[in-house]
Formats: C-alpha cells, sequence, structure tokens
C-alpha cells in the first residue's frame, strides 16, 4: 500500500507560537483526512480534503492540500495549551495513517 | 447517538495465549476498521469489513483475524500472543468505506 509520511515527528513550541505539520505522499491521493489524538484519548476527525489545493480553515487550524494532491498540511496560528496532542493525517484512499505529529505547548 | 463501543477496555494476557476483541460501531455505520498503536508505530492498520466482508487488510501476520456480523458489530482475533502484541487496539465506524472515521476508546492489551 502506499506510505504516507508525516513531519515532524516532535514539535515543542511555546504558547502562542504557530506551529505547522506535514504530509507527503509518494502517489496522487484520493483524499486526505486530520486527526487529533489528546494524550490518553482516541483519535478525533478533524477535517477532510478532497480537491487539488484545497484549503481549509477551522478557527486557528487552517488544513491545505497540495496541487498535485500528494501533499498536505494542517497550520495552528497561535498555539494553545488546548492544542497539546498528536496529529495525524490519514491517507483515506487504503485508512493508512500517517506516524502523527505530537504537540507540546508551553504555557 | 451512542458512540464506538470496544470492549474490553484493558486485560492482560500471558504468551501464547489468545485473544479477542469487540467492537460495536454507530448504529447505522456499515464500516468497521481496526488499528493497533504503540508508542513507537503510531498508527497501524490491521484490517477493515464493510457488510461483513474484509474490504481491506494491513501487513500483519496471519495471527491476527476479525471478522464483522450481519448487525456490524466486529470482533479482532490475535493467537499465539506476542510480547510485542502489547498495544492499544483501536477500533473505528464509519457510515461509507474510507469515510470520516469514528473511533472507540480503545483496548488496551497487555502480554506478559
Amino acid at each position: 500500500g502506499q506510505q504516507v509520511m508525516q513531519i515532524p515527528q516532535y514539535q515543542h513550541v511555546q504558547e502562542g507560537e504557530d506551529f505547522t505539520t506535514y504530509c507527503n505522499s509518494s502517489t496522487t491521493l484520493s483524499n486526505i483526512q486530520w486527526y487529533k489524538q489528546r494524550p490518553g484519548g482516541h483519535p478525533v476527525f478533524l477535517i477532510q480534503l478532497v480537491k487539488s489545493g484545497e484549503v481549509k480553515k477551522q478557527k486557528r487550524l487552517t488544513f491545505q492540500f497540495g496541487e498535485a494532491k500528494k501533499n498536505s498540511s494542517l497550520h495552528i496560528t497561535a498555539t494553545q495549551t488546548t492544542d497539546v496532542g498528536t496529529y495525524f493525517c490519514a491517507a483515506n484512499n487504503d485508512m493508512r495513517f500517517g506516524a502523527g505529529t505530537r504537540l507540546t505547548v508551553k504555557p | 447517538k451512542a458512540g464506538v463501543t470496544q470492549t474490553p477496555r484493558y486485560l492482560i494476557k500471558t504468551r501464547g495465549q489468545q485473544v479477542t476483541l469487540s467492537c460495536s460501531p454507530i448504529s447505522g455505520h456499515r464500516s468497521v476498521s481496526w488499528y493497533q498503536q504503540t508508542p513507537g508505530q503510531g498508527l497501524q492498520f490491521l484490517f477493515e469489513y464493510f457488510s461483513e466482508t474484509q474490504r481491506n487488510k494491513g501487513n500483519f501476520p496471519g495471527r491476527f483475524s476479525g471478522r464483522q456480523f450481519s448487525n456490524s458489530r466486529s470482533e479482532m482475533n490475535v493467537s499465539t500472543l506476542e510480547l510485542g502484541d502489547s498495544a492499544l487496539y483501536l477500533c473505528a465506524s464509519s457510515f461509507l468505506s474510507a469515510g470520516e472515521l469514528f473511533f472507540g476508546e480503545g483496548s488496551r492489551l497487555t502480554v506478559l
């Protein structure tokens, strides 16, 4: 199956700083989903991107799908302590997840 | 609407034993997928069932198996347990195959 690479593996930021995680695939994706898993919790769906070049926003979160539909990013503006958790992308062609980016926020 | 229910939540087994985990999806969801989560390996896809048929399978040995019943409830079985099988096993349901996934709280398996 296809491989989805996600970077960085860890990110530690000061509260108020921005944060970005990236997903890259060697093959074209039909769509990509993003999930957030809080410490001790289970993954929760955030969004799905389907169209080439698509950009969606949810408050301080901005999601992008690359023009070639091979990469995607999640950007958080002005992080808060509530943003702590692991963010996963999922290439839903075959339900495989990236390794996740673990975000910690220092108050 | 009840969420995805997984049982048992915690269990301890010894090497060589077998284990069966259960997942009840959200009412109306016909797709159930299973994932293994370990600290170093992230979320590893095991398999997906849709309307009682296995539609997709990950790269796990044959010791890992699953099935889905007519009411969409699913079970996964791991035989001849190994220490490396210790993990959180997550079940997720969706209305459509490859749709938005709703995860259960997971079953945490410890193999001694």
